[in-house]
């Protein structure tokens, strides 16, 4: 079945470093999205990509799609203690299909 | 407030008990997801509605599991004969189009 991957599970960084967290997904995905839940609340929608190569930005933090839309990843630049969460991807293989979570990159950031 | 309610918000039942929770989505989204969420890991997929279809049940699922969506709205997820291994927060989250919007979820703790 279908699985979706990323790396690293934890990140500790110094506030004002930067952070990246990656995705892999087992099969060709329709679209990637990427939630953020912050501890003891529940995931919130960030943003989806579609296109093959797509890249877009929110402020300091940076969605890639990969070409084979089979991978993804975000960036954060100069972190804040704001950005303290688990960042979750997640895709279906078509738009109709079920959205598969990954088990998430927790990030902890030292003030 | 994302507009997704679940209820209760906590339950502990005594292993062996049957459980029900419901989640009231956004009213305009036609689907309608249910997952589960251990400590450290992602949300794992259990079933998802169109509309009043139940499209896919997670094949990890026992049969003590049901989800039901009857006319679309609401939905209601039961467990029967409880066991220890259930307990986790259930997460409903609902869409229109890619965007899911989560409940705060119900905690569930099995004794």
């Amino acid at each position: 079945g279908q699985q979706v991957m990323q790396i690293p599970q934890y990140q500790h960084v110094q506030e004002g470093e930067d952070f990246t967290t990656y995705c892999n997904s087992s099969t060709t995905l329709s679209n990637i999205q990427w939630y953020k839940q912050r501890p003891g609340g529940h995931p919130v929608f960030l943003i989806q990509l579609v296109k093959s190569g797509e890249v877009k930005k929110q402020k300091r933090l940076t969605f890639q799609f990969g070409e084979a839309k089979k991978n993804s990843s975000l960036h954060i630049t100069a972190t804040q203690t704001t950005d303290v969460g688990t960042y979750f991807c997640a895709g279906g293989r078509t738009s109709y299909d079920k959205v598969i979570f990954g088990p998430g990159t927790s990030l902890s950031v030292i003030p | 407030d994302t507009g997704v309610s679940q209820d209760p918000r906590h339950k502990i039942t005594k292993r062996g008990q049957n459980v029900t929770f419901r989640c009231d989505p956004i009213s305009e989204h036609n689907r309608l997801y249910w997952y589960r969420q251990t400590l450290g890991q992602g949300p794992e997929f259990l079933t998802y509605f169109q509309n009043e279809a139940q499209l896919e049940k997670s094949r990890l699922l026992s049969d003590r599991f049901s989800a039901e969506r009857p006319k679309g709205s609401f939905s209601t997820l039961e467990i029967q004969r409880t066991e220890q291994g259930d307990s986790a927060m259930y997460l409903c989250a609902s869409s229109l189009r890619a965007e899911a919007f989560f409940g705060q979820g119900t905690r569930l703790t099995v004794v």
